[in-house]
Formats: structure tokens, C-alpha cells, sequence
């Protein structure tokens, strides 16, 4: 079957650095996505893997293991503006994108 | 602005209404897709248009029929629905290069259905 799995909810503080995790069992692999989604707006992307290592793109970061089935997205000097949903995602196979169910991060000031 | 437009931006229905979403893409992008999102559910594909053919239904009830005129539109027409299907509903678009491509997506900003 087709599984991703990121935690539920998260709280972090201002200011401070927040890693989100994502496991994934697809059949096929088309590289991993980050998608942020702000309360009743729609995703919008952050970042995208396909090889192994970490990219970095401002304060935000995405890693990718593909032998372990395993990525996270690190966010940096966090602020109240990123309290939102982050979604992981997976290509699969025939242009499709499997979606994780969110993980709703929470900013204390 | 993310260069896909959807349309209406909240519909609220009987379930003997029939209705129509519409999204349009002005990224000239070759794939469009419909997306259900539900409350703590995953974002769930329900279709996929690849150069203006379908190659993807989720095993979507048929009281959803979608309709791609050509690779800007997409329509998403309601009939007979149910409670439980309400919710939001996202289009998405990308540029598809051929198997094993990169694929990000862009959304619109989705409907917000409520069916009474």
C-alpha cells in the first residue's frame, strides 16, 4: 500500500528551530515535496527532493533519505507568520502526488 | 496570485441542486487535477487531465463528473450529492515533461462546498 506519515500537531516558539518529520512506503518514487497551507488558503510549495542530502532554501531546509524512507523540513528563526499546515507529499508513479495528512505547526510568541 | 483561478469560492447546495466548479490555468501548463480536502483527511486526487485526456479517477463517486474543454479549464459538475461531500474542493495544475519528471503543483484557491 501507499503510506505517509508526518505528526498530527506541533508547537514551537518564535524564534526558535522546528524540525517536522515525513516517513513514506509508495510505489514509486518521483521525488518529495513540501507544501505549506496557511487556514483556508490553498498549498503553496516550498521545496522539492529527488536525491539524497539536505537543500537549503533560506530559513527553510528539506532533507531526503530514500533508503529509509524518511525526510524532514527544518525550519529556521521561526515567526508567527509560519504557523500553518506543512504537508509532505510523494511523486509516485503517473504524475500523481500522494499527500500526507499535515502537520499543523503552532507558534508561541 | 498564483496563476490558477477557481470559481465559486463557497457553494452551498441542496442535494437535488446540480452545480458546476470551475478552474482555469493561465501558467500554460499541460496537466490539471481535482483535489478533495476534508477535515484531518489527506488532500485526496480525484482526477487527473493529462493533455486534456483523463488518465486518473479515483474511484470517484459518479455524482462528481469533471469535464477539461481544453488544457486552461477544467470543470468539476455536481448532481445529487451528499453531506459528506462537502468540502474544499482544489484544483491544481502542473507541466508535465513526460515519466519520471518533476511535477510541482500549483493550486488554486479552492472552493468551499457545503452540501445541506
Amino acid at each position: 500500500g501507499q503510506n505517509i506519515d508526518q505528526p498530527t500537531e506541533m508547537t514551537a516558539t518564535e524564534g526558535a528551530i522546528v524540525q517536522i518529520n515525513c516517513t513514506y512506503q509508495t510505489s514509486g518514487f518521483n521525488g518529495l515535496f513540501w507544501y505549506q497551507q496557511h487556514a483556508g488558503e490553498a498549498p503553496t510549495f516550498l521545496s522539492y527532493n529527488v536525491l539524497d542530502g539536505l537543500e537549503e532554501k533560506g530559513r527553510f531546509s528539506s532533507f531526503l533519505s530514500r533508503s529509509k524512507g524518511y525526510s524532514y523540513l527544518l525550519l529556521k528563526e521561526l515567526q508567527m507568520k509560519d504557523s500553518a499546515s506543512y504537508l509532505c507529499a510523494v511523486g509516485g508513479r503517473d504524475d500523481k502526488i500522494i499527500f500526507g495528512k499535515g502537520t499543523r505547526l503552532h507558534i508561541l510568541p | 496570485e498564483t496563476g490558477v483561478t477557481q470559481t465559486p469560492r463557497h457553494l452551498v447546495m441542496g442535494m437535488t441542486n446540480k452545480k458546476s466548479l470551475k478552474c482555469e490555468q493561465h501558467l500554460g501548463h499541460n496537466a490539471m487535477y481535482w483535489y478533495k480536502q476534508s477535515a484531518k483527511k489527506p488532500l485526496e486526487l480525484m482526477f487527473v487531465y493529462n493533455f486534456k485526456e483523463q488518465t486518473e479517477n479515483n474511484s470517484v463517486p459518479s455524482r462528481f463528473s469533471p469535464e477539461c474543454p481544453n488544457s486552461s479549464h477544467l470543470f468539476l459538475h455536481l448532481h445529487t450529492l451528499q453531506p459528506e461531500d462537502s468540502a474544499l474542493y482544489l484544483c491544481a495544475s502542473s507541466q508535465v515533461e513526460g515519466s519520471g519528471g518533476y511535477n510541482e503543483q500549483f493550486f488554486g484557491p479552492g472552493t468551499r462546498l457545503t452540501v445541506l
